[in-house]
C-alpha cells in the first residue's frame, strides 16, 4: 500500500483558495488517488478521485502531475463550513484495504 | 437509500461489560469496513468483509474484539469484556468493491467505557 504524506494542519481565511498537497512517492500503476473530508462528529465523506492530470467537480479540483508522486486538492473560495480534516488516500482498483492517514486539519477563519 | 446505518449512536458502559455495535450497509454494497477513531491514533481500520467474508482482521486490537457479518445487510462488532481504553468512535463503512466505488460512512457510535 502506497504511503501518503500531507501537512498536519493549515489555516486559511474565508474566500481564499486552499491547496493541500499530498505526497505518495510509492504509488503503483493501478492506484487511484482519493480525497475524503471529515467534519467533527461525522464519518469521512468522499470529495474527489483521480488517476492523472486534472479532475474537477462541484466541490473541488484535483491536480495530479505526470509522475503521479503527489497530488493537490484545491478548494476554491473556502468558507467557515469547509473547516474539517481532509484525507488523501491511495489504493488500487482491485484492492480491499482502505487505509486513512492522519489527514490535514484545515481551519478557516473569518 | 438511507445510507449506512449504525446503532447505537452513543453507548456508555462500565468496564467488563459486553458491548455490541451494529451496522446496516447500503443495499447492493458488497464490502463492509469497521474503523475506530481516537484523537491519539486517528482513524484505524479494524476489519473488512467482502461478500460477507472477513478478508483481513489484522487491525483488530485484541481477542476481546470480534466482528461478524451473517448476511449482506447486517454486521456487528463486539467487545467482550470492554475496557476504558476502548473508548472511541467506531465507524462502519460500505462500498461496492466490484466497481471500486467510494466509501460511504455511517454516523458512528460514540463508545465510552467507564
Amino acid at each position: 500500500l502506497a504511503k501518503t504524506t500531507q501537512p498536519i494542519s493549515m489555516d486559511s481565511y474565508e474566500g481564499q483558495e486552499v491547496n493541500i498537497t499530498c505526497s505518495h512517492n510509492n504509488i503503483a500503476t493501478n492506484d487511484y488517488i482519493t480525497w475524503y473530508q471529515q467534519f467533527p462528529s461525522q464519518g469521512p465523506r468522499f470529495i474527489i478521485q483521480g488517476y492523472k492530470t486534472k479532475v474537477t467537480n462541484e466541490v473541488a479540483s484535483l491536480f495530479i502531475p505526470a509522475d503521479r508522486k503527489s497530488s493537490t486538492l484545491s478548494l476554491p473560495r473556502v468558507s467557515l463550513s469547509d473547516t474539517a480534516v481532509y484525507y488523501c488516500l491511495v489504493d488500487n482498483t482491485g484492492g480491499f484495504k482502505t487505509i486513512f492517514g492522519a489527514g490535514t486539519r484545515l481551519f478557516v477563519k473569518a | 437509500d438511507a445510507g449506512v446505518i449504525q446503532s447505537p449512536r452513543h453507548e456508555v458502559t462500565e468496564m467488563g461489560q459486553e458491548v455490541t455495535l451494529r451496522c446496516k450497509p447500503i443495499s447492493g454494497h458488497n464490502s463492509l469496513f469497521w474503523y475506530r477513531q481516537t484523537m491519539m491514533r486517528g482513524l484505524e481500520l479494524l476489519i473488512y468483509f467482502n461478500n460477507n467474508v472477513p478478508i483481513d482482521d489484522s487491525g483488530m486490537p485484541e481477542d476481546r474484539f470480534s466482528a461478524k457479518m451473517p448476511n449482506a445487510s447486517f454486521s456487528t462488532l463486539k467487545i467482550q469484556p470492554s475496557e476504558p481504553r476502548d473508548s472511541a468512535v467506531y465507524f462502519c463503512a460500505s462500498k461496492n468493491q466490484i466497481r471500486n466505488e467510494k466509501l460511504f460512512f455511517g454516523s458512528g457510535t460514540q463508545l465510552s467505557v467507564l
